[in-house]
């Protein structure tokens, strides 16, 4: 089992969907959770760290389930420039840090 | 301006024939790392640096070196490449300052090796 899976997707939607995405752990002691984004042949940048008590930034929406061990992605109203990869990324101890394999999300007009 | 950059941005060479790939970052971060990306795998890791003289191995270090002889720059050395080495590869460096870690990549280095 990897130690970070998400849904490769691609997840299709219109302009203007909801759309969510999950990524869930394999290790309990996972100590900080981000999600980044991807654009094709790009490198990857820092969308949103995650925390215990959820976070939103504009848009965007993310929370962290220790119990259950994932984090998830909620994108409101989204736009055509929202369509990219996204990552989440994991890390434990200060030096393992862990990418999921990416969710790929396309708008559509 | 802060940032990471690589060099070369692609490379396309022959099985055996040692290459370097450069890295450096102006921002004084104590950590840096490598990693490949290839479809459906992801990014992983290959090998990362706590700070100066301190490397270590990351998931997946076989065919590769590196050397952290200064703070600004880590480079990726592959000694005799091997076609399965071909692949999408980003350096990145973080400030471990304050517990959260935000990576900072460069805009990576495609190669080849055939």
């Amino acid at each position: 089992r990897k130690e970070v899976e998400q849904d490769p997707g691609p997840f299709n939607v219109p302009e203007g969907a909801t759309v969510a995405f999950n990524c869930t752990y394999s290790n309990s002691a996972s100590q900080s959770f981000f999600w980044y984004r991807q654009d094709c042949r790009k490198e990857p940048k820092l969308l949103m760290s995650v925390y215990s008590s959820g976070n939103e930034d504009g848009r965007f929406t993310a929370q962290l389930n220790r119990a259950s061990q994932y984090i998830s992605l909620l994108i409101r109203d989204s736009k055509l420039s929202d369509s990219a990869t996204y990552l989440c990324v994991v890390i434990y101890a200060a030096s393992k840090i862990i990418f999921g394999s990416g969710t790929r999300l396309s708008i559509r007009p | 301006e802060a940032q990471v950059t690589q060099n070369p941005r692609y490379l396309i060479t022959v099985t055996g024939k040692k290459l370097t790939v450069t890295c450096s970052q102006n921002m004084n971060h104590e950590y840096m790392s490598w990693y490949r990306q290839d479809p459906g795998l992801g990014l992983r890791q290959i090998y990362y640096s706590m700070n100066v003289e301190v490397t270590d191995k990351g998931d997946v270090p076989e065919g590769y070196k590196v050397s952290r002889k200064e703070k600004r720059n880590f480079p990726l050395i592959l000694e005799s490449p091997s076609p399965n080495q071909t692949s999408l590869y980003f350096c990145a460096s973080s400030s471990l300052v304050g517990g959260q870690e935000t990576q900072y990549f460069g805009p990576g280095t495609r190669l080849l090796v055939l």
